[in-house]
């Protein structure tokens, strides 16, 4: 039972331009999310996060949005550069169990084109 | 800051034989360490999570007998595969958290488990 899903296992965009990559789950109890990015050879890196009592968050060139209705977040990367090419792992948890209980989506491999 | 490392990167052993991984946090002290498992094109699924000085907590379906945790120090944690066999081919990474509960966990870079 996938309780986070990532549908587009790839994603590709052009420099410049804005990436989004999406994020549903089914598990009401989630309240908080996150997304890591993860290079070749490298852990997951943490990315930015949003607890549900907020619907956007912003850092930068990264903006979460969360829709608490729909059960679907968003990562938006505006202007995407070449170096944010890399797997996006979104990931969901239940308050009561802290930042401790993580469940991952399967990723979505962004290429930016130049 | 926040560095996790991990070892070996990759291991390839017979079935039947016992592989250890070692994940370290290298500039900070961990409170709480977590392994987590992933096959191909599935997500990372968190196997358990250890305590500094405690055992480990393990999840659901996951065989603490085969796979045997030991957090004894604040900056190591150790995974060991016993008596591996093919199924348990995996990438295993782990991560690790400076205070409980509230932190964002850093992951080390995996380790790429091969039993033949």
């Amino acid at each position: 039972d996938q309780q986070v899903k990532q549908n587009s296992p790839s994603l590709s965009v052009q420099e410049g331009r804005i990436s989004i990559l999406n994020c549903d789950y089914t598990n009401s109890m989630f309240d908080y999310f996150l997304w890591y990015k993860k290079y070749p050879a490298e852990g997951p890196t943490f990315l930015i996060s949003i607890s549900s009592i907020k619907d956007k968050n912003e850092d930068g060139r990264f903006t979460v949005f969360l829709n608490k209705s729909a059960k679907h977040l968003s990562l938006h990367i505006v202007p995407s550069q070449p170096g944010d090419s890399a797997v996006y792992f979104c990931a969901s948890s239940d308050s009561n169990f802290g930042n401790e209980k993580l469940t991952f989506g399967t990723g979505t491999r962004l290429t930016i084109i130049p | 800051g926040a560095v996790v490392s991990q070892h070996p990167s990759r291991v390839i052993c017979k079935s039947g034989t016992s592989v250890k991984i070692e994940c370290r946090s290298l500039d900070f002290q961990a409170t709480t360490m977590f392994w987590y498992r992933q096959f191909p094109k599935q997500s990372l699924m968190l196997m358990a999570t250890s305590n500094e000085g405690s055992k480990a907590t393990y999840e659901q379906g996951v065989e603490k007998d085969k796979f045997l945790i030991n957090h004894a120090s604040l900056t190591l944690s150790t995974l060991t595969v016993t008596s591996a066999h093919p199924e348990d081919s995996s990438f295993y990474i782990c991560s690790a958290s400076r205070r409980v509960r509230t932190d964002t966990q850093y992951f080390g870079p995996g380790t790429r488990l091969t039993v033949l």
